[in-house]
């Protein structure tokens, strides 16, 4: 069936570098996708989404890129600070709908 | 900052009992949401609500769940007979308009069925 994964279920990185956190898709169908936050004892956090007639967007130290040839969605964050420690989870979905497909997550360590 | 929040934070129960997991959106939300995450696993949609009716409801939400704003402020899912499998942490939301990523979640509810 249809599937949203990830490909590293843990990254470390050291404070100040930038993370990359990859999840790939198999419904093509899907043009919408959404990245998540989740801290340890807390619900999931919106951080940004990006819809299938993109193939990136910015926020705030946080940029999401969509590989649509290749069924690929990244989040990439610069200068990763202490905070940014969380699991993170894509999900995708379509317009209209609120049946999201979430991620398995990667769970991002930043050393100090 | 306004927030969500579910109670009880922990809530155990025995197989076949009714449990009802309550949430309080945030005061000018309009759409509700409850999501579930079995540990280690995905987090599912269950079901969304607006104008004191469902507007979707994934395959998982059948007839052991129910939804229902009782009073304006709460937001409720009750599930009937549970099942082991039922144990997950259940997270309740809520947005203003019907765009769920401007949803604000809660801290959820870890349901485990014994």
């Amino acid at each position: 069936g249809e599937s949203v994964g990830l490909h590293l279920p843990t990254l470390s990185v050291q404070e100040g570098d930038n993370s990359i956190i990859n999840c790939a898709y198999s419904n093509s169908a899907s043009d919408y996708f959404i990245w998540y936050k989740q801290e340890s004892g807390k619900g999931p956090q919106f951080i940004i989404d990006i819809r299938s007639n993109m193939d990136k967007r910015q926020g705030q130290r946080v940029t999401v890129l969509l590989n649509k040839t290749v069924k690929h969605l990244s989040l990439q964050i610069a200068a990763t600070q202490p905070g940014d420690s969380a699991v993170y989870f894509c999900a995708e979905g379509g317009e209209g709908t609120y049946k999201y497909i979430f991620g398995t997550g990667t769970r991002l360590k930043v050393l100090a | 900052e306004p927030e969500v929040t579910q109670t009880p934070s922990h809530q155990v129960t025995q197989m076949g009992q009714e449990v009802i997991l309550r949430c309080v959106p945030i005061s000018n939300h309009l759409y509700f949401y409850w999501y579930r995450q079995i540990l280690g696993q995905k987090v599912e949609f269950l079901v969304s609500f607006y104008n004191n009716e469902i507007s979707e409801k994934s395959e998982i939400f059948d007839d052991q769940f129910s939804v229902e704003r009782p009073d304006g402020s709460n937001f409720t899912l009750k599930i009937r007979s549970t099942k082991l499998e039922d144990s997950a942490m259940y997270f309740c939301a809520s947005s203003v308009t019907g765009d769920s990523t401007e949803a604000f979640f809660g801290q959820g509810t870890r349901l485990t069925v014994v």
